[in-house]
Protein backbone atom coordinates (compact mmCIF):
# COMPACT_ATOMS: atom_id res chain seq x y z
CA UNK A 1 0.00 0.00 0.00
CA UNK A 2 1.23 3.38 -1.00
CA UNK A 3 1.73 5.32 2.30
CA UNK A 4 1.80 9.14 2.29
CA UNK A 5 2.51 10.96 5.73
CA UNK A 6 2.80 14.26 6.77
CA UNK A 7 4.35 15.65 10.14
CA UNK A 8 1.61 17.49 12.06
CA UNK A 9 -1.89 16.49 11.79
CA UNK A 10 -3.55 19.97 13.56
CA UNK A 11 -0.88 23.22 13.85
CA UNK A 12 -1.39 26.30 15.16
CA UNK A 13 0.69 28.99 14.27
CA UNK A 14 1.16 32.96 14.77
CA UNK A 15 0.21 35.72 12.43
CA UNK A 16 4.46 35.97 10.73
CA UNK A 17 6.43 32.91 11.68
CA UNK A 18 7.58 30.38 9.33
CA UNK A 19 6.29 27.19 9.02
CA UNK A 20 7.28 24.31 7.83
CA UNK A 21 4.97 21.14 6.37
CA UNK A 22 6.70 18.10 6.07
CA UNK A 23 5.65 15.07 3.86
CA UNK A 24 6.69 11.32 2.98
CA UNK A 25 6.20 9.02 0.69
CA UNK A 26 7.37 5.65 0.48
CA UNK A 27 6.69 4.47 -2.94
CA UNK A 28 9.48 6.06 -4.85
CA UNK A 29 7.34 7.90 -7.02
CA UNK A 30 8.56 10.84 -9.05
CA UNK A 31 5.83 13.33 -8.41
CA UNK A 32 4.77 15.32 -5.47
CA UNK A 33 2.07 17.93 -4.75
CA UNK A 34 1.05 20.12 -2.07
CA UNK A 35 -2.57 21.39 -1.86
CA UNK A 36 -4.85 23.45 -0.49
CA UNK A 37 -8.41 22.57 0.56
CA UNK A 38 -11.07 25.28 2.00
CA UNK A 39 -14.64 25.03 1.77
CA UNK A 40 -16.31 25.92 -1.26
CA UNK A 41 -13.10 26.19 -3.42
CA UNK A 42 -12.10 22.82 -3.84
CA UNK A 43 -8.81 21.60 -3.78
CA UNK A 44 -5.54 24.03 -5.28
CA UNK A 45 -2.53 23.53 -6.26
CA UNK A 46 0.29 25.25 -4.69
CA UNK A 47 3.18 23.80 -6.02
CA UNK A 48 4.29 20.05 -7.37
CA UNK A 49 7.50 18.45 -7.97
CA UNK A 50 8.43 16.08 -10.81
CA UNK A 51 11.97 15.26 -9.48
CA UNK A 52 14.59 15.84 -7.08
CA UNK A 53 15.14 19.32 -6.99
CA UNK A 54 12.86 20.08 -9.12
CA UNK A 55 9.52 22.11 -8.62
CA UNK A 56 6.69 24.11 -10.55
CA UNK A 57 4.49 26.42 -9.29
CA UNK A 58 0.97 24.87 -8.88
CA UNK A 59 -2.52 27.69 -9.65
CA UNK A 60 -1.81 29.90 -6.02
CA UNK A 61 2.07 29.90 -5.63
CA UNK A 62 2.33 33.18 -3.33
CA UNK A 63 3.41 33.13 -0.42
CA UNK A 64 4.85 29.76 -0.51
CA UNK A 65 8.05 28.01 -1.94
CA UNK A 66 8.93 24.36 -1.19
CA UNK A 67 12.06 22.40 -1.23
CA UNK A 68 12.60 18.79 -2.41
CA UNK A 69 16.15 17.37 -1.51
CA UNK A 70 15.14 13.86 -1.37
CA UNK A 71 13.07 11.85 -3.88
CA UNK A 72 10.69 10.66 -0.70
CA UNK A 73 10.12 13.96 1.19
CA UNK A 74 8.51 17.20 0.05
CA UNK A 75 8.42 20.19 1.99
CA UNK A 76 6.06 23.12 1.92
CA UNK A 77 7.33 26.10 3.41
CA UNK A 78 4.85 29.41 4.44
CA UNK A 79 7.42 32.29 4.23
CA UNK A 80 5.39 34.28 6.64
CA UNK A 81 1.97 33.25 8.01
CA UNK A 82 -1.03 35.13 7.25
CA UNK A 83 -4.12 34.62 8.81
CA UNK A 84 -5.52 33.75 4.87
CA UNK A 85 -2.94 30.74 4.93
CA UNK A 86 -5.28 29.32 7.66
CA UNK A 87 -6.21 26.08 5.78
CA UNK A 88 -6.35 22.00 5.15
CA UNK A 89 -2.92 21.33 3.77
CA UNK A 90 -2.91 17.59 1.63
CA UNK A 91 0.47 16.52 0.06
CA UNK A 92 0.00 13.81 -2.84
CA UNK A 93 2.48 11.97 -4.59
CA UNK A 94 1.49 9.90 -7.82
CA UNK A 95 3.46 7.81 -10.28
CA UNK A 96 4.40 8.68 -13.70
CA UNK A 97 3.29 6.04 -15.87
CA UNK A 98 1.25 6.45 -18.51
CA UNK A 99 -2.66 5.58 -17.32
CA UNK A 100 -2.03 5.70 -13.50
CA UNK A 101 -0.44 8.88 -13.72
CA UNK A 102 -4.03 10.60 -12.17
CA UNK A 103 -3.63 8.16 -9.55
CA UNK A 104 -2.70 10.60 -6.92
CA UNK A 105 -2.43 9.21 -3.42
CA UNK A 106 -2.79 11.41 -0.29
CA UNK A 107 -1.53 12.04 2.92
CA UNK A 108 -3.97 12.59 5.87
CA UNK A 109 -3.57 16.50 5.92
CA UNK A 110 -2.10 18.98 7.96
CA UNK A 111 -5.26 21.54 9.37
CA UNK A 112 -3.39 24.52 9.62
CA UNK A 113 -4.36 27.82 12.31
CA UNK A 114 -2.86 30.89 11.62
CA UNK A 115 -3.65 33.16 14.61
CA UNK B 1 -10.20 18.02 -18.73
CA UNK B 2 -13.82 16.93 -19.76
CA UNK B 3 -16.51 18.19 -17.37
CA UNK B 4 -18.51 15.58 -14.98
CA UNK B 5 -21.44 15.85 -13.60
CA UNK B 6 -22.57 13.71 -10.62
CA UNK B 7 -26.02 13.75 -8.28
CA UNK B 8 -25.11 16.01 -5.00
CA UNK B 9 -26.26 13.17 -2.28
CA UNK B 10 -27.24 9.36 -2.40
CA UNK B 11 -28.65 7.27 0.54
CA UNK B 12 -27.38 3.69 1.12
CA UNK B 13 -28.44 1.35 3.45
CA UNK B 14 -25.61 -1.09 5.10
CA UNK B 15 -24.59 -3.94 3.75
CA UNK B 16 -26.54 -3.22 -0.10
CA UNK B 17 -24.60 -2.03 -2.87
CA UNK B 18 -23.85 1.90 -3.45
CA UNK B 19 -24.31 3.08 -6.89
CA UNK B 20 -22.72 6.24 -8.16
CA UNK B 21 -23.31 7.42 -11.41
CA UNK B 22 -21.20 9.97 -13.19
CA UNK B 23 -22.12 11.45 -16.84
CA UNK B 24 -19.12 12.94 -18.34
CA UNK B 25 -20.58 13.11 -22.32
CA UNK B 26 -17.80 15.31 -23.87
CA UNK B 27 -15.52 13.14 -22.88
CA UNK B 28 -12.10 12.35 -25.53
CA UNK B 29 -10.53 9.36 -26.47
CA UNK B 30 -7.35 9.30 -24.33
CA UNK B 31 -9.35 11.12 -21.34
CA UNK B 32 -9.61 8.40 -18.28
CA UNK B 33 -12.35 8.14 -15.94
CA UNK B 34 -10.77 8.22 -11.86
CA UNK B 35 -12.56 8.10 -8.68
CA UNK B 36 -11.83 9.49 -5.42
CA UNK B 37 -13.39 9.96 -2.09
CA UNK B 38 -12.91 12.10 0.59
CA UNK B 39 -14.08 10.72 4.23
CA UNK B 40 -14.73 13.94 6.84
CA UNK B 41 -11.60 15.61 7.56
CA UNK B 42 -9.37 13.34 5.64
CA UNK B 43 -7.33 13.59 2.62
CA UNK B 44 -8.80 12.37 -0.78
CA UNK B 45 -8.28 8.43 -1.45
CA UNK B 46 -7.83 6.74 -4.80
CA UNK B 47 -10.59 4.52 -5.38
CA UNK B 48 -10.33 2.99 -8.98
CA UNK B 49 -10.04 4.38 -12.85
CA UNK B 50 -10.51 3.28 -15.99
CA UNK B 51 -10.35 4.27 -19.91
CA UNK B 52 -13.21 2.01 -21.59
CA UNK B 53 -13.32 -1.87 -19.95
CA UNK B 54 -14.97 -2.45 -16.86
CA UNK B 55 -12.74 -2.54 -13.71
CA UNK B 56 -12.90 -3.68 -10.44
CA UNK B 57 -10.67 -4.06 -7.60
CA UNK B 58 -10.82 -4.90 -4.15
CA UNK B 59 -12.51 -1.72 -3.13
CA UNK B 60 -14.92 -1.33 -6.00
CA UNK B 61 -15.99 -1.99 -9.16
CA UNK B 62 -15.94 0.75 -12.33
CA UNK B 63 -18.55 0.37 -15.09
CA UNK B 64 -18.34 2.55 -18.01
CA UNK B 65 -20.87 2.60 -20.96
CA UNK B 66 -19.97 1.86 -24.51
CA UNK B 67 -20.12 5.26 -25.98
CA UNK B 68 -17.89 5.98 -22.40
CA UNK B 69 -20.09 8.86 -21.84
CA UNK B 70 -21.07 7.99 -18.24
CA UNK B 71 -19.67 5.83 -15.73
CA UNK B 72 -20.92 4.16 -12.22
CA UNK B 73 -19.20 3.26 -9.49
CA UNK B 74 -20.13 0.09 -7.43
CA UNK B 75 -19.53 -0.55 -3.48
CA UNK B 76 -21.08 -4.20 -3.51
CA UNK B 77 -21.79 -3.72 0.19
CA UNK B 78 -21.44 -0.66 1.52
CA UNK B 79 -20.49 -0.34 5.13
CA UNK B 80 -20.84 2.81 7.52
CA UNK B 81 -17.43 3.98 6.75
CA UNK B 82 -18.06 4.59 3.45
CA UNK B 83 -20.26 7.60 4.02
CA UNK B 84 -17.66 9.91 2.49
CA UNK B 85 -18.05 12.29 -0.76
CA UNK B 86 -17.32 10.56 -3.46
CA UNK B 87 -15.66 12.27 -6.76
CA UNK B 88 -15.66 11.45 -10.30
CA UNK B 89 -12.71 12.76 -12.60
CA UNK B 90 -11.86 12.76 -16.22
CA UNK B 91 -8.47 13.40 -17.58
CA UNK B 92 -5.96 12.75 -19.96
CA UNK B 93 -3.47 9.65 -18.50
CA UNK B 94 -0.08 11.46 -19.20
CA UNK B 95 -1.06 14.90 -17.22
CA UNK B 96 1.38 13.94 -14.70
CA UNK B 97 2.27 17.11 -12.90
CA UNK B 98 -1.46 18.73 -13.34
CA UNK B 99 -3.80 19.31 -10.23
CA UNK B 100 -7.21 17.02 -9.69
CA UNK B 101 -9.60 19.24 -10.23
CA UNK B 102 -12.77 17.98 -7.65
CA UNK B 103 -15.89 18.95 -8.89
CA UNK B 104 -18.71 18.94 -5.69
CA UNK B 105 -19.09 15.34 -6.12
CA UNK B 106 -22.00 12.86 -4.55
CA UNK B 107 -22.36 12.85 -1.10
CA UNK B 108 -23.15 9.18 -0.02
CA UNK B 109 -24.84 8.45 3.33
CA UNK B 110 -24.38 4.98 4.46
CA UNK B 111 -27.08 4.20 7.19
CA UNK B 112 -27.91 1.20 9.49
Amino acid sequence: DVKVTQSSRYLVKRTGEKVFLECVQDMDHENMFWYRQDPGLGLRLIYFSYDVKMKEKGDIPEGYSVSREKKERFSLILESASTNQTSMYLCASSPPLSGRAGTQYFGPGTRLLVL
Amino acid sequence: DAKTTQPPSMDCAEGRAANLPCNHSTISGNEYVYWYRQIHSQGPQYIIHGLKNNETNEMASLIITEDRKSSTLILPHATLRDTAVYYCIVRVANQAGTALIFGKGTTLSVSS
